[in-house]
Parts: C-alpha cells; sequence; structure tokens
C-alpha cells in the first residue's frame, strides 16, 4: 500500500525566512498531494494541493513541487509569519474500489520566532 | 464551500460503554466519507472508507466489530466505538469527498476520553 514519509519532523525558522517540508510517496498511482496546516485541537486545512498532471503550484507565500518520477513533492513558504506556526502533513491518494483516500505523512511542527 | 460538521465535540464516557460519533456534510452530498483516528501530536491515521448505502472499507489492523461504521444516507455518516476502553481515547476526525473529485472536507474533530 501507499507509505509517505515527511521531513523534517520539527522546523524553527525566523520570521521572514523561507521553510521547506519534504515529503516522498511510494505508490506511483498516487496523482493527488494535498498539504493541510493543522493548529491545537483543530481540523485540518487544506493550504494548498497538486494533481500529477502538473509539477509546480503556487499561491501567494506557499507553493508546491512535485517530482513524478523521483516519486517526492514538497512545500515552500516564503517570508514566514508567527502566524504560520502549526503542524503541517502532507498527503497521497490512494485509489482502491472504496473510493479515493488520503495517506498522511507523520507531520511537519513549524515554529517561526519573531 | 463544503462544510462538515461532526457530534459531539467532546465526549467522556466510561470503560465497557458505546460512543456513537456523527459526521454530516452540512451543504453537499457526499458519496464517500472517511474516518481518521489522531493520537496526540501525531498523525491522521485512516481507519475505514465509507460509502453511502454499502459495507465500510476497513484499514488493516482496524477492527471492524471495534468500530462500527454506518453510512445510511449522502449526508450523514456514524462511527460506533464498542466496548470502548481507555486505549480508544483519541481525536476522531471525519472527512467527506464532493461528487467525484479529491478534495476531502474535514470535520471539527471528536475528542474520546474513555475513562
Amino acid at each position: 500500500g501507499e507509505n509517505v514519509e515527511q521531513h523534517p519532523s520539527t522546523l524553527s525558522v525566523q520570521e521572514g525566512d523561507s521553510a521547506v517540508i519534504k515529503c516522498t510517496y511510494s505508490d506511483s498511482a498516487s496523482n493527488y498531494f494535498p498539504w493541510y496546516k493543522q493548529e491545537l485541537g483543530k481540523r485540518p486545512q487544506l493550504i494548498i494541493d497538486i494533481r500529477s498532471n502538473v509539477g509546480e503550484k503556487k499561491d501567494q507565500r506557499i507553493a508546491v513541487t512535485l517530482n513524478k518520477t523521483a516519486k517526492h513533492f514538497s512545500l515552500h513558504i516564503t517570508e514566514t509569519q508567527p502566524e504560520d506556526s502549526a503542524v503541517y502533513f502532507c498527503a497521497a491518494s490512494r485509489a482502491n474500489q472504496a473510493g479515493t483516500a488520503l495517506i498522511f505523512g507523520k507531520g511537519t511542527t513549524l515554529s517561526v520566532s519573531s | 464551500g463544503a462544510v462538515v460538521s461532526q457530534h459531539p465535540s467532546r465526549v467522556i464516557c466510561k470503560s465497557g460503554t458505546s460512543v456513537k460519533i456523527e459526521c454530516r456534510s452540512l451543504d453537499f452530498q457526499a458519496t464517500t466519507m472517511f474516518w481518521y483516528r489522531q493520537f496526540p501530536k501525531k498523525s491522521l491515521m485512516l481507519m475505514a472508507t465509507s460509502n453511502e448505502g454499502s459495507k465500510a472499507t476497513y484499514e488493516q489492523g482496524v477492527e471492524k466489530d471495534k468500530f462500527l461504521i454506518n453510512h445510511a444516507s449522502l449526508t450523514l455518516s456514524t462511527l460506533t466505538v464498542t466496548s470502548a476502553h481507555p486505549e480508544d481515547s483519541s481525536f476522531y476526525i471525519c472527512s467527506a469527498i464532493r461528487d467525484r473529485g479529491n478534495e476531502q472536507y474535514f470535520g471539527p474533530g471528536t475528542r474520546l476520553t474513555v475513562t
């Protein structure tokens, strides 16, 4: 089945710096890769996603890149702000007869200090 | 937007009792819903995929008789934790897919504490 690895587990940056989180996946059939931000005790919030027919997608300070050949994708946050501090999860789709589920990475705790 | 609600948000129950958690899609019909479990400071672990009108598909290692899932309508899926034990204490989150898309819309989660 699908396996998603995420690194690093924790990341501390200064306000204004960039942050990069990387994920790898195992199932070459995966075709949808979302990134979620989760604050303590809250639901995961989709911040950006990318499909396998695209190599890069950007939304203001957030960008995601996908390398299908290498089976890895990355989240890039530029000009970080303290409110970016949260846990970030990558996920990869896994299709089966029941539906397209998401398999999540273990998460990255991002801390942005001012 | 697509809104998913869960009820209750928090529940405390005694060991040996059963607890039902509801997941509702409020403004769309969800043919597929998912149930996740999240331990403190851990990732979301997929428990099962729930399709309206059919039996749920459970992930390996998840006991179907322990975690009963019913998806009786296009807007409601329920998860019943039967004979709960302290180790079942966790954050349970559902999500739903609208139409045939990929994006999953998450509920706010239910914090279950078994004493």
